[in-house]
């Protein structure tokens, strides 16, 4: 299995809403990424969990809350988001950490209204 | 502060032509990555490249990485339609900070 699933495929939320993304990869990979697009810019990466342990935060707002439950699990919890934090999110993961290469979701498409 | 620059952003190419897309960047890395993004869809990796003089090649596709002038190049060879896409260099400072740089959007016309 080489791929990395992420839900829901769209999610439209109002500011004041609590949702989570979900991220799964049965890879064995022991690094998970969560990045942020916006629409005709590049990824910007927001949090490295490496073996379960965030290793770095993108000076993120702290209305994105990530969690790692094991290694084959990434979430991002949202809440209280702004319109500007509408973009696609997308999951990538690696079998080790040092951002090798990395093997990327579909993406969840978010729309803040 | 790293930073990554690409040219052209933007890149309309006859098929069967060749052309080399530029990845720049401003400070010291072992490691460059190419990404391909088609349109609405996720990222695929085509390259990591791992030290100074490293080449890779798939296909049409052929990367390569000068450390000391701190650049790298995606050379396409005979292009041909299903090459169009947007395609991203990136840069890992050894610091687990990563940054791409904005894409060049590849339009291969017949």
């Amino acid at each position: 299995d080489t791929e990395v699933t992420q839900t829901p495929k769209h999610l439209v939320m109002g500011m004041t809403n609590k949702k989570s993304l979900k991220c799964e990869q049965h890879m064995g990979h022991r690094a998970m990424y969560w990045y942020k697009q916006k629409a005709k810019k590049p990824p910007e990466l927001m949090f490295v969990y490496s073996y379960e342990k965030l290793s770095i935060n993108e000076s993120v707002p702290s209305r994105f809350s990530p969690e790692c439950p094991n290694s084959s699990l990434l979430n991002l919890h949202l809440h209280a988001l702004q319109p500007e934090d509408s973009a696609l999110y997308l999951c990538a993961s690696s079998q080790w950490g040092n951002l090798d290469t990395q093997y990327f979701g579909p993406g969840t498409r978010l729309t803040v209204l | 502060e790293l930073k990554v620059e690409q040219n052209p952003l933007f890149l309309s190419m006859q098929e069967g032509k060749n052309y080399t897309i530029y990845c720049n960047y401003s400070t010291t890395s072992d490691r460059l990555y190419w990404y391909r993004q088609d349109p609405g869809k996720s990222l695929e990796s085509l390259f990591v490249l791992l030290s100074n003089g490293a080449v890779k090649q798939e296909g049409r596709l052929m990367a390569s990485l000068d450390t000391k002038a701190r650049l790298s190049t995606l050379h396409i060879t005979a292009a041909v339609h299903d090459l169009s896409a947007t395609y991203f260099c990136a840069v890992d400072n050894n610091n687990n900070d990563m940054r791409f740089g904005a894409g060049t959007r590849l339009t291969v016309k017949p």
